[in-house]
């Protein structure tokens, strides 16, 4: 989930299928990762987060795994539902300031 | 228990104006934030109040001003809008572990 420039990268996905989200992140002092998702007109809404001390982490149909030695993040939504279209990014933060960097997102669209 | 709030939701300026964006939130968080965003680019951080009676700058604070009016209130002000500050600006807010929650945001254009 890299920017590249204006247009956001697209992931296509047809409905029912896995999606899966990629974010790397460069501070390796970073110990808090959160993904949101964000729908056209709306504010970002929390999805998932992981602590450093973690590598998996499961919600409702949405996994979040951290590998911390190539500083990368993905978010994996299962049997993805047009609900689902939306950009996804993902947000970094050492606690110990409370402040995050965002990457620049994923547009997710879902096709019938 | 509405979350971050803020208003107004629409705004017009022409070059020079001034005005003051709004944002409440009701979760008796300590950090607030405002943020810009931008078509194709992360959330910048322009500045944000790790509790009340204290606010910092963030990546990009030039053209703002800030205050942290109590705990619930933080406001964002544009003293002399200019185009380049047509962007969607966002309030969120944090518990002191946890994550962000964001408003609805207001969309801003300057002519």
């Amino acid at each position: 989930g890299e920017s590249v420039g204006l247009h956001l990268p697209t992931l296509s996905v047809q409905e029912g299928d896995n999606s899966i989200i990629n974010c790397a992140y460069s501070n390796s002092a970073s110990d808090y990762f959160i993904w949101y998702k964000q729908e056209s007109g709306k504010g970002p809404q929390f999805i998932i987060d992981i602590r450093s001390n973690m590598d998996k982490r499961q919600g409702q149909r949405v996994t979040v795994l951290l590998n911390k030695t190539v500083k990368h993040l993905s978010l994996q939504i299962a049997a993805t539902q047009p609900g689902d279209s939306a950009v996804y990014f993902c947000a970094d933060s050492t606690d110990s300031w409370g402040k995050f960097q965002f990457g620049a997102g994923t547009q997710v669209v879902v096709t019938p | 228990n509405a979350g971050v709030t803020q208003t107004p939701k629409f705004q017009v300026l022409k070059t020079g104006q001034s005005m003051t964006l709004q944002c409440a939130q009701d979760m008796n968080h300590n950090s607030m934030y405002w943020y810009r965003q931008d078509p194709g680019m992360g959330l910048r951080l322009i500045y944000y109040s790790a509790s009340e009676g204290t606010t910092d700058k963030g990546e990009v604070p030039n053209g703002y001003n800030v205050s942290r009016l109590n705990k619930r209130e933080f406001s964002l002000r544009l003293e002399s809008a200019a185009p380049s500050q047509t962007s969607v600006y966002f309030c969120a807010s944090r518990a002191t572990t946890d994550t962000q929650y964001f408003g609805p945001g207001t969309r801003l254009t300057v002519l």
